[in-house]
């Protein structure tokens, strides 16, 4: 079966410095990965979403990047946080098309 | 891109009530989907129904595209059923509502 796999948990970071949120799937290939901000009690917000390997779609002009180095892997990154990058980040994946989307536990961070 | 209202925002049922939550969405979709996060931010999802009337347990859920709603029906609510439920819309690029925050009071 297919897991998902975000980390860390939490993170606490402060103002000015880089910022790496890795995720991994495993028991799949070649999924649509995506990475989604939520803002606290608001809805969610695509950032980004890669259909392969290299391929990264912007949604949001912001200080955030995101890479997908192989297949199965997505990471989230920042050369320095601003206090407006505090949030819930959520990885997610789903197979190529239209499907289910499937989410990671999350990473709560606060930028102080 | 489409927009998505989910009504109402907030709901506080009794343990053992039923309740039905409203998704509308502007235009039309391939792709809807019903997320439940629990109080803890994990996200599962309930559903994918473009179209037609899909049961799972005691949550059912009914999309009818043509007049571009969803319905998701909680029936016999627990106090496990608390979270906030959201609905997404559109193409591989979903497309999230505000959601419904559900309270189940034992």
């Amino acid at each position: 079966s297919q897991t998902i796999h975000q980390w860390p948990a939490t993170l606490v970071q402060p103002v000015g410095s880089p910022l790496s949120l890795e995720c991994t799937v495993e028991g799949t290939s070649n999924p649509n990965l995506y990475w989604y901000r939520q803002a606290a009690g608001r809805g969610l917000q695509l950032l980004f979403y890669s259909v392969g390997i290299g391929q990264i779609s912007s949604e949001v002009p912001q200080n955030l990047s995101a890479s997908r180095p192989q297949d199965r892997q997505f990471i989230l990154s920042s050369k320095k946080l601003l206090l407006s990058d505090s949030g819930f980040y959520l990885c997610a994946w789903s197979v190529q098309g239209t499907s289910p989307l499937h989410f990671g536990n999350g990473t709560r961070l606060t930028v102080t | 891109g489409i927009q998505v209202e989910q009504s109402p925002p907030d709901l506080i049922l009794q343990e053992g009530a039923n309740s039905t939550l409203r998704c509308n969405f502007s235009d039309s979709v391939n792709n809807l989907q019903w997320f439940h996060q629990n109080p803890w931010g994990q996200l599962i999802n309930l559903f994918y129904i473009p179209s037609g009337t899909k049961q799972n347990g005691r949550l059912s859920a009914t999309t009818v595209a043509t007049e571009r709603y969803s319905l998701l029906y909680i029936s016999s609510s627990q106090t496990t059923d608390s979270g906030v439920y959201f609905c997404a819309v559109d193409d591989y690029k979903l497309s999230f509502g505000a959601g419904t925050t559900v309270t189940v009071r034992a």
